[in-house]
């Protein structure tokens, strides 16, 4: 069955640190893979996908990813955190017109 | 820059009440999509919506739920008869291609329901 799993429910990073959220999934296919973040009282907001080619993928506001089909991995990293990056980080699966989705990730920032 | 807007963004109802959320997709998009998602889970597939027509639905989309594009622009989820376990954050979304996995979902800021 095709699913998602974010092992992490919430993660706590001092403003400044490296960040790395982990996604693995489950997929039949060639899995097309994005992150999006919610801030709080926001939608839902795409911060980078992977279709082929590059299995680093640069997003918006300084994050990557990287796809490792032999682990069936999709994390999500950034350098160096923000506070403003304080927010729920979804990993989603595309299929052919819909999207599955991980539970989420909590992002806690320690100022 | 062209967003996908929601209303209401919250409302408050009675078990048992009809419902309708709605939506202005982005203009020149042509597919339409509403998720919802429980407090404290993950976010689920509703169904979409192509040309007039539900290209795909899930389970949970049953004889409750209708979607309809009224207009030009909007685009309604209405809930027939509301039960407790339709609290929830319901967003909408569009794109522009039909496969998910070629384009990209832009997506309204939710609406919540609240069914006491």
């Amino acid at each position: 069955a095709q699913s998602v799993t974010q092992p992490d429910i919430h993660i706590t990073v001092s403003e400044g640190a490296s960040l790395e959220l982990r996604c693995n999934y489950s997929y039949g296919a060639t899995p097309y893979l994005f992150w999006y973040v919610q801030s709080p009282g926001q939608g839902l907001q795409l911060l980078l996908k992977y279709f082929s080619g590059d299995t680093l993928v640069q997003g918006i506001k300084g994050f990557e990813a990287e796809f490792k089909r032999s682990q069936s991995s999709f994390n999500l990293r950034k350098p160096s955190v923000h506070w403003s990056d304080a927010a729920e980080y979804f990993c989603a699966v595309g299929g052919n017109y819909q999207l599955i989705w991980g539970a989420g990730t909590k992002l806690i920032i320690k100022p | 820059e062209p967003e996908v807007t929601q209303t209401p963004s919250h409302q408050v109802t009675q078990m048992g009440q009809e419902v309708i959320l709605r939506c202005v997709p982005i203009s020149n998009h042509l597919y339409f999509y509403w998720y919802r998602q429980i407090l404290g889970q993950k976010v689920e597939f509703l169904v979409s919506f192509y040309n007039n027509e539900i290209s795909e639905k899930s389970e949970i989309f049953d004889d409750q739920f209708s979607v309809e594009r009224p207009d030009g622009s909007n685009f309604t989820l209405k809930i027939r008869s509301t039960k407790l376990e339709d609290s929830a954050m319901y967003f909408c979304a569009s794109s522009p291609t039909a496969r998910v996995a070629t384009g990209e979902l832009f997506f309204g800021e939710g609406s919540r329901l609240t069914v006491l």
